[in-house]
């Protein structure tokens, strides 16, 4: 299975602060169709998952354009502008590119 | 708006079956797209369980491929899981969500159900 690698896992930011999050696959994400399919996905506190980017870059629909995605092959970054309370949880990524499609550990978000 | 409903017992005895069932509403199951489960024991982190494409094709997780059967009815407009031999280790929430395979990843999830294995 492909393993996603995520860094840090606790990220204890200042409201109105960027933060980032890495995330690191064991082998390269581009499909043979040439798109790359690494998701990052939001848990709020008692929440379900909510997408937040697919294929690396592209915002879902509702999504504040203060979450960025960026990266290529094997290295992702997951990148908040100006943190705001709404935005404590825990973020993943996932990988849809091999099967089993997998996660990262998850990085808990919190304001300091 | 997609919705997805989660349903089933919340109590499993060891050796048992877990079966759960997802509704969906405002989308038509038949027209398209892939239908997932996924799993969170408390606590901790997301894993696949497996997939269903409206045809009835399904790609399970090698790591649970022998207890899982994932089933799809379209006239109910609803897809299901079942998980045989369970163990006090398939205690988690499981999620059901819709998958477009052209994004890579599932865009609308259920609330997810609570299924703890217990005797």
């Amino acid at each position: 299975d492909v393993v996603m690698t995520q860094s840090p896992l606790s990220l204890p930011v200042t409201l109105g602060q960027p933060a980032s999050i890495s995330c690191r696959s064991s082998q390269s994400l581009v499909y043979s169709d040439g798109n790359t399919y690494l998701n990052w996905f939001q848990q709020r506190p008692g929440q379900s998952p909510r997408r937040l980017i697919y294929k690396v870059s592209n915002r879902d629909s509702g999504v504040p354009d203060r979450f960025s995605g960026s990266g290529s092959g094997t290295d992702f970054t997951l990148k908040i502008s100006r943190v705001e309370a709404e935005d404590v949880g825990v973020y993943y990524c996932m990988q849809g590119t091999h099967w089993p499609w997998t996660f990262g550990q998850g990085t808990k978000v919190e304001i300091k | 708006q997609v919705q997805l409903q989660e349903s089933g017992p919340g109590l499993v005895k060891p050796s048992e079956t877990l079966s759960l069932t997802c509704a969906v509403s405002g989308y038509s199951i038949s027209s398209g797209y892939y239908w997932g489960w996924i799993r969170q024991p408390p606590g901790k982190g997301l894993e696949w369980i497996g997939s269903i494409y409206h045809s009835g094709s399904t790609y399970y997780n090698p790591s649970l491929k022998s207890r899982v059967t994932i089933s799809v009815d379209t006239s109910k407009n609803q897809f299901s899981l079942k998980l045989s031999s369970v163990t006090a280790a398939d205690t988690a929430v499981y999620y059901c969500a819709r998958v477009i395979s052209a994004s890579g990843g599932p865009d609308y999830w259920g609330q997810g159900t609570l299924v703890t294995v217990s005797s």
